[in-house]
């Protein structure tokens, strides 16, 4: 049975900084991988995709690599803004097509 | 709009009574999810439709829980005889994955809806 992990489940850096984040599953048969932020009280906002057969992907500040071999994930935020605090959510889509999803990184920039 | 929908935005019931939420996804997606989340929880998969197929009901926790979505376009979640431990924000996506074919699966997720049970 896959399952998602994500470390740390809270983080706080002062703006400016680079960070990962860290997203782990136990099955390496993946159909992909995605990386989601959550604001309070609101819905998800989609931020990256990784297709199986990819290694990363890219997105303005932020940058999604794929290891499958290892079962990990990493999203990189360069120069983090206050704007970025939210909760960081990963879920991995498995090769019966059902989304399994981790839970959550809360990320908390300090102005 | 172009974005996925919700409503209520919010309910307050009382226990033992029966709700619905309704979810209006983007025109055109032909896949449908359904979740839910607890206060300070992670997501939890209820439901999923994919075009005409069966629906993926693997995560429903009981069978107070039903979902239908009618001409592959609205979705009813309906909760029959609601518990407190049914409060929640439940939350609906839609994408255009298509199972076996290369599709984007970028899920576009709707506001939610905020249930209490008192």
């Amino acid at each position: 049975k896959q399952e998602v992990t994500q470390i740390p489940a809270a983080l706080s850096v002062p703006e400016g900084e680079n960070l990962v984040l860290n997203c782990s599953f136990t099955d390496s048969a993946i159909y992909n991988l995605q990386w989601f932020r959550q604001d309070p009280g609101k819905g998800l906002t989609s931020l990256l995709l990784i297709q199986s057969s990819q290694r990363e992907q890219t997105s303005g500040r932020l940058n999604a690599s794929l290891d499958k071999s290892s079962g990990r994930s990493t999203l990189y935020i360069a120069a983090s803004q206050p704007g970025d605090s939210a909760t960081y959510l990963c879920a991995v889509r498995d090769s019966n097509y059902q989304l399994i999803w981790g839970a959550g990184t809360k990320l908390i920039i300090k102005p | 709009g172009a974005g996925v929908s919700q409503s209520p935005s919010n309910k307050v019931t009382e226990k033992g009574k029966d709700v619905e939420l309704r979810c209006d996804p983007i025109s055109g997606h032909t896949a449908l999810y359904w979740y839910r989340q607890s206060l300070g929880q992670g997501l939890e998969f209820l439901i999923y439709f994919q075009g005409n197929s069966a629906p993926d009901k693997s995560g429903l926790p009981s069978d107070r829980f039903s979902a239908e979505r009618t001409g592959g376009s609205v979705s009813t979640l309906t909760i029959q005889r609601t518990q407190q431990e049914d409060s929640a924000v439940y939350l609906c996506a839609s994408s255009l994955f298509q199972a076996n074919l290369e599709s984007t699966d970028t899920q576009y997720f709707g506001p939610g809806t905020r249930l209490t049970v008192l």
